[in-house]
């Protein structure tokens, strides 16, 4: 069993839909969750960071991170096609070695005008 | 310019071959990492510094050699290419132990 769990879609929504990204995890260890998201042919960028349990809210993306059912989730908002990409979840914590960043498979997402 | 810079950004080399893909960052970043990323797996870690000479395995290390004589420079050798290699390969930065990793462009890798 992979440490995250995130199912790879792909996930086509029409433009103007909420969005909801998931992924769940093994090691209870993990203190800080992230989104990155990734065009195509590029490397991941930044897009939230958490640390612990709680909500995140920056624009129209929104982060939930719920450390009790080891499940996070990212809502996006009034989706747009320029949020078509794929989306990874990641995390990291104090005994994953160096805090070694662990990724999920990634979520494909199209959002059609 | 500033940033992290891969290269190169395409190759394509025959089984049995070495080939270096290289890693360069201009922020003295202390940690560095190499991740290989293909269909249904995602990212994975192949090895990561902590600092100059200091290297250590990630998740999928066996085939791969690392270096980091300089803070900056953070190159990924195939000794010995296999087709089992073809992959996307990443290289990112990190200033601290925790925080934002940085991601290059990718180095995309074919072994025939």
């Amino acid at each position: 069993q992979k440490e995250v769990e995130q199912d790879p879609g792909p996930l086509s929504v029409p433009e103007g839909a909420i969005v909801s990204l998931n992924c769940t995890y093994s090691n209870s260890a993990f203190q800080y969750f992230m989104w990155y998201r990734q065009y195509s042919r590029k490397g991941p960028e930044l897009l939230m960071y958490t640390y612990s349990s709680g909500n995140k809210e920056d624009g129209r993306f929104t982060a939930q991170v719920d450390k009790s059912s080891k499940y996070i989730s990212l809502f996006i908002r009034d989706s747009q096609p320029s949020d078509s990409a794929t989306y990874l979840c990641a995390m990291s914590g104090a005994n994953t070695g160096g805090f070694k960043t662990i990724f999920g498979a990634g979520t494909r997402l199209f959002v059609k005008a | 310019d500033a940033g992290i810079t891969q290269s190169p950004r395409y190759k394509i080399t025959e089984t049995g071959r070495q080939v270096t893909l290289m890693c360069h960052q201009t922020w003295s970043h202390s940690y560095m990492f190499w991740y290989r990323q293909d269909l249904g797996h995602g990212l994975r870690l192949i090895y990561y510094s902590a600092a100059a000479d200091i290297t250590d395995k990630g998740e999928v290390p066996d085939g791969y050699v690392v270096s980091r004589s300089k803070t900056e420079n953070f190159p990924l050798t195939l000794e010995s290419a296999t087709r089992s290699q073809t992959s996307v390969y990443f290289c990112a930065s990190r200033a601290g132990v925790t925080g934002e990793l940085f991601f290059g462009e990718g180095s995309r890798l074919t072994v025939l």
